[in-house]
């Protein structure tokens, strides 16, 4: 089946510190790619939609000053916090469908981000 | 406003019955549904999907079941294996080109032996 790598899987860092998360598609070509996050028992939340060399479209309440997203290839999107607080400390999951419509998303293993 | 719902947020299951999941939708514009299953600190895995224009769909042991007049579907599974136990989300979309899912908030379906 197809295959979505997601890294890094587990990040630890200070407060401030910006952090860059990547998401391929390794044998597919990923025309869209989703951003989500999981807060504990809680359902994936979409944060942002990007489709390959086209500005994400971000959710409401979603700050794209805080969360950049960056679709530059088919097979690769990369998500930023930056400048990381507390508060960002959560499961972030990517997503990615292609290249045609009416294909299931394929999810990576997620980034577990813990601020300190 | 919960457009997907899954109104069971756990499920116990004795080994080798049948698992079966819930899921009921409010938008009738929703014309593609779709089940993953996700453990622990991973990605949701894609299980089976079901368009509009069918009732049932089967692959192995999961089969989908829709019923477009009550907005309700299902997902069964038979016979249930350990392997099983994991959180199962109900997902829909209305066929934008972006594909973007609505997701319910899950059922914890738990095997026992």
């Amino acid at each position: 089946g197809a295959v979505v790598s997601q890294h890094p899987s587990r990040v630890i860092c200070k407060s401030g510190t910006s952090v860059k998360i990547e998401c391929r598609s390794l044998d597919f070509q990923a025309t869209t790619m989703f951003w989500y996050r999981q807060f504990p028992k809680q359902s994936l939340m979409l944060m942002a939609t990007s489709n390959e060399g086209s500005k994400a479209t971000y959710e409401q309440g979603v700050e794209k000053d805080k969360f950049l997203i960056n679709h530059a290839s088919l097979t690769l999107s990369t998500l930023t916090v930056t400048s990381a607080h507390p508060e960002d400390s959560s499961f972030y999951i990517c997503s990615a469908t292609g290249p045609t419509d009416n294909q299931p998303q394929h999810f990576g293993d997620g980034t577990r981000l813990s601020i300190l | 406003d919960q457009q997907v719902k899954q109104n069971s947020p756990s499920l116990s299951v004795q080994e080798g019955r049948i698992s079966i999941l819930n899921c009921d939708y409010t938008n009738s514009m929703f014309d593609y549904f779709l089940w993953y299953k996700k453990y622990p600190a991973e990605g949701p895995t894609f299980l089976i999907s079901i368009s509009s224009i069918k009732d049932k769909n089967e692959d192995g042991r999961f089969t989908v079941f829709l019923n477009k007049s009550a907005k309700h579907l299902s997902l069964h599974i038979v016979p249930s294996q350990p392997g099983d136990s994991a959180v199962y989300f109900c997902a829909a979309s209305d066929g934008d080109s972006n594909y973007q899912l609505i997701w319910g908030a899950g059922t914890k379906l738990i095997i026992k032996p």
